[in-house]
């Protein structure tokens, strides 16, 4: 079984610039969501993904875009990026929200270092 | 909104000592919680989990219990190795999100 991968691991912008993140979900897992975590604290969700839709969001400006693939795997865009959008940004794959009520564990990937100068 | 506040550290600890770390919960409904690790230069690993009042999750030697009526989801391990020495976050869902406490940082020294 493949585990949660995300590419690439490190990366460094500069303000302004655009960054496009991918991950590829853990097998059998079609849904798709990217936290953000700043140094020092917890994740912070940004949104979610099922079915190539959009299925939630938190409170993130529209300049945090993402697209789901056929293939459930995803991409995470920010534009126009600030110094405080510096932080590592996870993917987490599930099972669908209409099996889980919502209410299932999320498999995350390793992560990729955003470092904004 | 939903809500996760855990204990504040850093923890430090001796090797076979026995770690508790608080985290209570504010939500709507009957959230699953969750305990998830996160060891230095990784994303974040699931430890254990439960779904409903007076489940106990339980990986590793780590043991958690789902408490309604106080809203609390203690972690506890009886016998901490240097190998546990990580940032622990208390979670939970109930509306496909995951809301996160501000994590614990744990050491053990042998």
């Amino acid at each position: 079984e493949t585990g949660v991968t995300q590419s690439p691991t490190h990366l460094i912008k500069t303000r302004g610039q655009q960054v496009t993140l991918r991950c590829s979900s853990q097998s059998g897992h079609n849904t798709v969501s990217w936290y953000q975590q700043a140094l020092g604290q917890g994740p912070q969700f940004i949104f979610q993904y099922y079915r190539e839709e959009e299925n939630g969001r938190g409170n993130f400006p529209p300049r945090f875009s993402g697209l789901q693939f056929p293939n459930y795997s995803s991409e995470l865009n920010v534009n126009a990026l600030e110094l405080d959008d510096s932080a590592l940004y996870l993917c987490a794959s599930s099972l669908p929200p209409v099996r889980t009520g919502g209410r299932g564990e999320q498999y995350f990937g390793p992560g990729t270092r955003l470092t904004v100068t | 909104g939903n809500s996760v506040t855990q204990m504040e550290g850093p923890v430090t600890l001796s090797e076979e000592a026995f770690l508790t770390i608080n985290c209570t919960y504010t939500a709507t409904g009957y959230p699953s919680l969750f305990w998830y690790v996160q060891y230095p230069g990784e994303g974040l690993q699931l430890l254990l989990k439960a779904t409903k009042a007076d489940d106990k999750g339980s990986n590793k030697g780590f043991e958690a219990t789902y408490r309604k009526e106080t809203t609390s989801f203690h972690l506890e391990k009886g016998s901490v190795q240097v190998s546990d020495s990580a940032v622990y976050f208390c979670a939970l869902t109930n509306d496909y999100k995951l809301s996160f406490g501000a994590g614990t940082t744990v050491t053990v020294r042998a």
